[in-house]
């Protein structure tokens, strides 16, 4: 399966806490993107870290990207009761293809 | 102003039964996907079109028959529908790869579900 992996698949902590989730994936990329998905809603892009690139901030969103390793990391600071979420890593091939893998995702739930 | 909008968003039939799912774009984007999500939340791609032209198409049943009448349009006609169609079916839509870092603008699913 071409599919990333991503670890943990479910993490729980406090709110104020840092959340850090993990994504390995398998071929070579132009880019790696990471989408949250509330519960029943549609996927919504974060944050895309090029191949070219080792980190890349946004907000409260650090994301660093190893590709001598396939991975990647999404790193929430000061986590929110509201980031409760699931956050799945994509990756977009180097052959210049349309097609976006996304990994296995990780549930986060924050709690008040 | 919905960007992408899927109808519709809760469908339940029969085993056997035939139907669609519609999807829209107004964000002028040239390339359409369709994706399944399963009970375990893994997401898959199906189809993909650019431009009205199939691009991408992911080892699916011909059951599965999509159609794009233009590019901000891209519909998904499911046949003889299995228990195993059950799932989150996903629109979404991008600007093709040449635009550069492009990323994916869902909509909000289309939850079908065969008894």
């Amino acid at each position: 399966s071409q599919q990333g992996e991503e670890d943990p698949q479910a993490l729980s902590i406090q709110e104020g806490e840092n959340a850090t989730m993990n994504c390995s994936y398998k071929t070579s990329i132009n880019n790696l993107q990471w989408y949250r998905q509330n519960s029943g809603r549609g996927l919504v892009h974060l944050i895309l870290i090029r191949s070219n690139e080792r980190e890349k901030h946004s907000g409260r969103l650090r994301v660093t990207l190893d590709t001598s390793k396939k991975s990647s990391s999404l790193l929430i600071t000061a986590s929110r009761a509201a980031d409760t979420a699931s956050y799945f890593c994509a990756t977009v091939s180097s052959s210049g293809t349309y097609k976006y893998i996304f990994g296995t995702g990780t549930r986060l739930k924050v709690l008040a | 102003d919905t960007a992408v909008s899927q109808t519709p968003k809760y469908l339940v039939t029969q085993m056997g039964n035939d139907k669609s799912i519609k999807c829209e774009q107004n964000l002028g984007h040239d390339t359409m996907y369709w994706y399944k999500q399963d009970s375990k939340k893994f997401l898959k791609i199906m189809f993909s079109y650019n431009n009205k032209e199939l691009i991408i198409n992911e080892t699916v049943p011909n059951r599965f028959s999509p159609k794009s009448p233009d590019k901000a349009h891209l519909n998904l006609h499911i046949n003889s529908l299995e228990l195993g169609d059950s799932a989150v079916y996903f629109c979404a839509s991008s600007p093709p790869p040449a635009a550069g870092a492009n990323v994916l603008t869902f909509g909000a699913g289309s939850r079908l579900t065969v008894l």
